[in-house]
């Protein structure tokens, strides 16, 4: 099955500084990657998405990268402001089955701090 | 636009117990999952229903858990009898695929039942 590595487990930035985290995946038919924030007593959301027929995407402050080749994703938040602090979790999964499961990474705590 | 519901937030119970968590998605998904993060390890999928049908029960640990989602509505997880193993939180989401139009498959999750067991 599919297997997804997270790093770091824990990130701390200086307010306006950038945020990079990286993320893993095993099985070379994922081609879905989404990425959850959580904050304290709140559900997960998700905050951005890429498939696997694109490099990059982009959101505002927030991008995503993928690389096939290598079977990697990272998040890269720009000017991270102290509300961006959370656990952050990647996440992989298939679309072009009937199947909706997604596999987590094990999370990264980001603060930015003021 | 309500999120995903659950409750109760926190519950402790001994072992041997039976203990039901609730989900209530947001209305009109079909999709509804459970997921669950034991020991501060990886947030790991149990199942996923379509409506009241359960189309991915892959991840169910065991047969001491039963979740039903009659009705197509919300769903319960039952664990019973609980083992201290099952101590963690227990995240529900849910999802409406829109296939013709490419639409968004992502998910929206509650914030979770953490499950003491002791």
């Amino acid at each position: 099955g599919e297997n997804v590595e997270q790093h770091p487990s824990t990130l701390s930035v200086q307010e306006g500084d950038s945020a990079v985290i990286k993320c893993t995946y095993s099985d070379s038919a994922s081609n879905y990657f989404p990425w959850y924030k959580q904050e304290l007593g709140k559900g997960s959301q998700l905050i951005i998405d890429i498939r696997s027929n694109v490099g990059e995407k982009k959101d505002q402050r927030i991008a995503v990268t993928l690389n096939k080749t290598a079977k990697h994703f990272s998040l890269h938040i720009t000017e991270t402001q102290p509300e961006d602090s959370a656990v952050y979790f990647c996440a992989a999964s298939r679309l072009d089955t009937g199947r909706r499961a997604l596999t987590f990474g094990s999370g990264t705590r980001l603060q930015v701090q003021p | 636009e309500a999120g995903v519901t659950q409750f109760p937030s926190h519950s402790v119970i001994e072992k041997g117990q039976t203990v039901t968590l609730r989900c209530d998605p947001i209305s009109g998904h079909d999709n509804l999952y459970w997921y669950r993060r034991v020991m501060g390890k990886e947030i790991k999928f149990l199942l996923h229903f379509v409506k009241e049908s359960k189309q991915d029960e892959s991840g169910m640990p065991n047969n001491r858990f039963l979740a039903e989602r009659t009705g197509g509505t919300y769903s319960t997880l039952k664990v019973q009898p609980a083992e201290l193993e099952d101590s963690g939180v227990y995240f529900c989401a849910s999802s409406q695929d829109n296939i013709w139009t490419g639409g968004d498959y992502g998910y929206t999750f509650g914030s979770g039942t953490r499950l003491t067991v002791v």
